[in-house]
């Protein structure tokens, strides 16, 4: 089926570990991002990339580390895990519109990780 | 920045009572209003959406009226399933930035609907 996959769907670290979440697309997106789900915080931007070679930072890029060599994937790079990043984290993509258009989102399943 | 405000949960119904999520919001000119809905274990989903003041958006018996004089965008179904229990956000895409898909979430409500 079409759509965003992500793995792991679970994972547990221990403090200063590094893992990488994978997040793929088979949907043609140029648009893709990485957002954190935390209790009573909603959902908050960690990084984004509007196409192969081009990321940015959102509003919670500290830990984190992503790049972009294919239109399909986009990874998230843990460097040095720390308590804080236990988390929920998804993937989320979208076609690229006009300044005046609605963007939608197509999120993954998610990935639940846990830092001990 | 943009910021969206929605109302505390969680929210206990009993089936084929009427719902109401209040969602404000804070943005320059005219920002894209979505609902996405997270059922137990999976994604977010888009609910529905509306892109300029006075548009309803609605699906599956949801429906929700851009406001702009108000700055809302409440969700109203008029009587809701077990089916409808999952996690509801409120989310602006706003007009003053880039056209990148940046969203701003609310907090999300839990709504837990019994037979």
């Amino acid at each position: 089926n079409a759509g965003v996959t992500q793995t792991p769907k679970f994972q547990v670290l221990k403090t200063g570990q590094s893992m990488t979440l994978q997040c793929a697309q088979d949907m043609n997106h140029e648009y893709m991002s990485w957002y954190r789900q935390d209790p009573g915080m909603g959902l908050r931007l960690i990084h984004y990339s509007v196409g192969a070679g081009i990321t940015d930072q959102g509003e919670v890029p500290n830990g984190y580390n992503v790049s972009r060599s294919t239109t399909e994937d986009f990874p998230l790079r843990l460097l040095s895990a720390a308590p804080s990043q236990t988390s929920v984290y998804f993937c989320a993509s979208s076609q690229i519109v006009s300044r005046s258009g609605a963007n939608v989102l197509t999120f993954g399943a998610g990935s639940r990780l846990t830092v001990l | 920045g943009d910021s969206v405000t929605q109302m505390e949960g969680p929210v206990t119904l009993s089936e084929e009572a009427f719902l109401t999520i209040n969602c404000t919001y804070t943005a320059t000119g005219y920002p894209s209003l979505f609902w996405y809905v997270q059922y137990p274990g999976e994604g977010l989903q888009l609910l529905l959406k509306a892109t300029k003041a006075d548009d309803k958006g609605s699906n599956k018996g949801f429906e929700a009226t851009y406001r702009k004089e108000t700055t809302s965008f409440h969700l109203e179904k008029g009587s809701v399933q077990v089916s409808d229990s999952a996690v509801y956000f409120c989310a602006i895409r706003g007009a003053g930035g880039t056209s990148y898909g940046k969203l701003t979430f609310g907090q999300g409500t839990i709504l837990t609907v019994h037979p």
